[in-house]
């Protein structure tokens, strides 16, 4: 029961253009949203989160907007950078601890 | 360097071998987490700390896998017997109290052969 799903396996963007992530939920009871990035062989790393009670949240080149009529949330990331090219996670958290991933999209920024 | 730390990075073992892998959290944290991710999908909550009291496991925790956080610092994950579908990286993550995000150590890759 997949309950956080993020559709595009892959992405490509041009260096310096805006990448969209996309994710999509089904459990009305998530409170907190998370994105994560990560490197091969590293652990996931946080990036940015947004309550359930917000809409946005921004900082610095990344930007995540939550739809909750929708259960979608997306990730902008402006201007994208090489070193931006990693698998990103969208997680969304219920019962004030657990974390449910979704499958993860992987972003290649070309120069 | 203050992160979550994970020990060993890399295992290989014969199936039916027990192996056991270590966490350690960022100090200040009470939570701590593990997950399991294999290729291809998110990372999968396998149990949770609070302290030194284990509050939840999951159901793709078998009766082969135990994990301790004796007194709630350090963790370790136990998994015997071991299958072949054992096989993934172990993450482990630590936490405070509250809506705070988990921070990630860098995982056990398991390989059983």
């Amino acid at each position: 029961d997949q309950q956080v799903k993020q559709n595009s396996p892959s992405l490509s963007v041009q260096e310096g253009r805006i990448s969209i992530l996309n994710c999509d939920y089904t459990n009305s009871m998530f409170d907190y949203f998370l994105w994560y990035k990560k490197y091969p062989a590293e652990g996931p790393t946080f990036l940015i989160s947004i309550s359930s009670i917000k809409d946005k949240n921004e900082d610095g080149r990344f930007t995540v907007f939550l739809n909750k009529s929708a259960k979608h949330l997306s990730l902008h990331i402006v201007p994208s950078q090489p070193g931006d090219s990693a698998v990103y996670f969208c997680a969304a958290r219920s019962n004030d601890y657990k974390l449910s991933f979704g499958a993860g999209t992987t972003v290649t920024v070309r120069a | 360097d203050t992160g979550v730390s994970q020990d060993p990075r890399h295992k290989i073992t014969k199936r039916g071998q027990n192996v056991t892998f270590r966490c350690d959290p960022i100090s200040e944290h009470n939570r701590l987490y593990w997950y399991r991710q294999t290729l291809g999908q998110g990372p999968e909550f396998l149990t949770y700390f609070q302290n030194e009291a284990q509050l939840e496991k999951s159901r793709l925790l078998s009766d082969r896998f135990s994990a301790e956080r004796p007194k709630g610092s350090f963790s370790t994950l136990e998994i015997q017997r071991t299958e072949q579908g054992d096989s993934a990286m172990y993450l482990c993550a630590s936490s405070s109290q509250g809506p705070y995000e988990q921070y990630f150590g860098p995982g056990t890759r398991l390989t059983v052969t």
